[in-house]
């Protein structure tokens, strides 16, 4: 079974600073993983997500992952934080290449408040 | 890029009747559509998958009578909750998968229902 973990529900950061949200994975197969983006009263939507390939993926508003296998990793970055980051961020999870048509598995979901 | 939408975007219905809440792919067709319910603040937890001509799929825990889901085309399924009691008040998001190639699964905007 797979498994997601959000490391923080809340995390704060000043305008300028860096992000980081921290996410864990378990999966007994090779995982798709996917960071969400949920503003207020909205649905998600997808940031980045990691497949095969290059380790590091750049995703949309300046943010990028890193998928780390040896620690089961896929932790969230932006170098400076900007007001309009200000969100809920949900990583989640799939173990089928078709992860268009499975289902994900999600964290708990980090809230994301940028300090002016 | 492709668009998923929900109606309503918010209902208030009385304890005791049913509503039924629409979700759409605008522009592609989706074989696989998947529902999920949030509670405030909580992460995003799978109630059923559903797919195109076939019956649903549900995870446990989740009425099937109570929670009833149509996916009649490839462009719509609905839920329908009936008997509605205030603890089924929640916001519920759909999502919706592409064709193969396109690997992605897209969000709709979510409904938040209310009962009284």
């Amino acid at each position: 079974a797979q498994s997601v973990t959000q490391l923080g529900s809340h995390v704060s950061v000043s305008e300028g600073a860096l992000v980081l949200l921290r996410c864990n994975y378990s999966s007994s197969v090779p995982p798709y993983l996917f960071w969400y983006v949920q503003y207020p009263n909205q649905g998600l939507q997808l940031l980045l997500k990691y497949t095969t390939g290059a380790t590091l993926v750049k995703g949309i508003n300046g943010f990028e992952a890193e998928f780390k296998k040896s620690e089961t990793s896929f932790h969230l970055t932006k170098p400076s934080a900007h007001m309009s980051d200000a969100a809920e961020y949900f990583c989640a999870v799939s173990d089928a290449a078709n992860f268009g048509n499975e289902k994900l598995t999600f964290g708990t979901g980090t809230r994301l408040t940028i300090i002016p | 890029g492709a668009v998923v939408s929900q109606h309503p975007s918010w209902v208030i219905c009385k304890s005791g009747t049913s509503v039924k809440i629409e979700c759409r792919s605008l522009d592609f067709q989706a074989t696989t559509m998947f529902w999920y319910r949030q509670f405030p603040k909580q992460s995003l937890m799978l109630m059923a998958t559903s797919n195109e001509g076939s019956k649903a799929t549900y995870e446990q825990g989740v009425e099937k009578d109570k929670f009833l889901i149509n996916h009649a085309s490839l462009t719509l399924s609905t839920l329908t909750v009936t008997s509605a009691h205030p603890e089924d008040s929640s916001f519920y998001i759909c999502s919706a998968g592409g064709d193969v190639q396109a690997g992605e699964q897209y969000f709709g905007p979510g409904t938040r229902l209310t009962v009284t």
